[in-house]
């Protein structure tokens, strides 16, 4: 069974710069989640899918930050403009309801320079 | 709102030796609580969790943890250590569904193993 599929894996860009992350949740998957993880902290929710609906976006900077998950099933999250102190690692996990185990994936480090 | 707190950064064993990293919660109901591992540059996968029933749970690689309601501690034990332990753990908390159903994650505690 394919696990939680995130790319890229790893992403330099300039400040003010727009960036995209891509994730794949595990197949039957209902709930989706996206994390932050600054160096050395543990991840923090940025927002919560049930299916295609945003349940739980209230971590989610809205001036700059963006999130879809069109069709209940990939997901993308949008940085735009992007700032020196996004830089961090963004997690997506998936489970099959919000109290069941959350598979995550490999996550994405982004450097904003 | 609820909270986790893993007492001490980082944690130096040496192989074969008992591995204890602590976590301490806060909750005013029942949480459900789990522990994940992360190493480098992966993703966090994980160890076991408690949700209701027995307090104390085994998870994979030889990790157990005890779910103390008294103390609201959940710490993580191995009896043996072994060198492809070392990494990051991480203590979580679930919140009820009527508050979100997140995680909401300790600041983690890494782990090292000496030869």
């Amino acid at each position: 069974e394919a696990g939680v599929v995130q790319s890229p894996r790893y992403k330099i860009i300039e400040k003010k710069q727009p960036v995209a992350f891509w994730c794949n949740p595990i197949s039957g998957h209902n709930t989706l989640y996206w994390y932050l993880q600054n160096l050395g902290q543990g991840p923090e929710l940025l927002i919560r899918y049930e299916n295609e609906e945003a349940v739980d976006d209230s971590q989610l900077p809205k001036d700059r930050f963006s999130a879809e998950r069109l069709k209940g099933v990939d997901s993308t999250l949008k940085i735009q403009p992007a700032e020196l102190g996004d830089s961090a690692v963004y997690l997506c996990a998936s489970s099959v309801q919000w109290n069941t185990e959350a598979f995550f994936g490999q996550g994405t480090r982004l450097t904003v320079v | 709102a609820q909270s986790v707190t893993q007492l001490g950064s980082h944690v130096s064993v040496s192989e074969g030796a008992l591995v204890l990293l602590r976590c301490n919660y806060s909750s005013s109901v029942p949480p459900y609580l789990f522990w994940y591992v992360q190493y480098p540059n992966q993703g966090l996968q994980l160890l076991l969790k408690y949700t209701t029933g027995a307090t104390l749970v085994k998870g994979i690689n030889g990790f157990e943890a005890e779910f103390k309601k008294s103390e609201t501690s959940f710490h993580l034990t191995k009896p043996s250590a072994h060198m492809s332990d070392a990494a990051e753990y991480f203590c979580a908390v679930s919140e009820l569904a009527n508050q979100g159903g997140k995680l909401i994650f300790g600041q983690g505690t890494e782990l090292s193993v000496k030869p």
